[in-house]
């Protein structure tokens, strides 16, 4: 069965720095997307970067990027110039590519704090 | 744009008192799924649907019963509630795409208390 890890309950930055968050997942498929998925306190889930696993090229979505480690199974986000309203929890997640509907395995979640 | 909406935003209830949790999209998405958010747990699937009449069990069904009588409403109902399904639970719906389902879009949340 899939897995997805975050092994950082909390982090924090300093506004205008970068911080990188963890995740690392279990799978035995070859052909999968990673989402980060960004959970502020209005509890609205909203869909930060999308990468997919056939692609070797790391996405970017602004300030945010990550890198992808499909050997490693690693896809952690980097959050550059951090700004107040990117404190949230973000979860990294998991879907098979699949031809018809597959779940969505989520990672417990990392509460980021951003300190003025 | 209206996109996913749930309601109630907040609910309490007593043990054994059942309830429905609604959820509608308009954006004529074919997958639906519920899911519960419980502190450093992420968030887990309890049901979810692939198409008006057709629903399937998540990973934490038990509690819980769905239907999908049309393609935008997916309602979660509480049988007999119980205080370990205090929780916030996400309705989301997502398109299909030739690679199966996409992007998932959330709704905002229910918060249930059950004392």
């Amino acid at each position: 069965a899939q897995t997805v890890t975050q092994s950082q309950p909390e982090m924090s930055v300093q506004e205008a720095e970068t911080v990188t968050l963890s995740c690392t997942y279990d799978t035995s498929e070859s052909d999968y997307y990673l989402f980060w998925y960004k959970q502020p306190p209005s509890r609205q889930m909203i869909l930060v970067i999308r990468q997919e696993a056939y692609k070797q090229q790391n996405a970017t979505e602004n300030r945010f990027s990550v890198n992808f480690q499909k050997a490693a199974k690693s896809f952690s986000l980097k959050i550059s110039d951090s700004q107040l309203g990117d404190a949230a929890m973000y979860f990294c997640a998991y879907r098979r590519r699949e031809t018809s509907y597959d779940k969505v395995i989520f990672g417990p979640g990392t509460s980021l704090s951003v300190i003025p | 744009n209206a996109g996913v909406t749930q309601t109630p935003k907040f609910q309490v209830l007593k043990t054994g008192q059942s309830m429905t949790l609604q959820c509608a999209q308009d954006m004529n998405h074919e997958y639906m799924s519920w899911y519960r958010q419980d502190p450093g747990m992420g968030l887990r699937l309890i049901h979810y649907s692939v198409g008006a009449g057709i629903t399937d069990q998540g990973e934490v069904p038990n509690g819980y019963n769905v239907s999908r009588s049309t393609t935008e409403d997916f309602p979660l109902r509480l049988l007999s509630a119980a205080p370990s399904q205090t929780s916030v639970y996400f309705c989301a719906s997502s398109y299909r795409s030739q690679w199966g389902s996409n992007i998932q879009y959330f709704g905002a949340g229910t918060r249930l208390s059950v004392l």
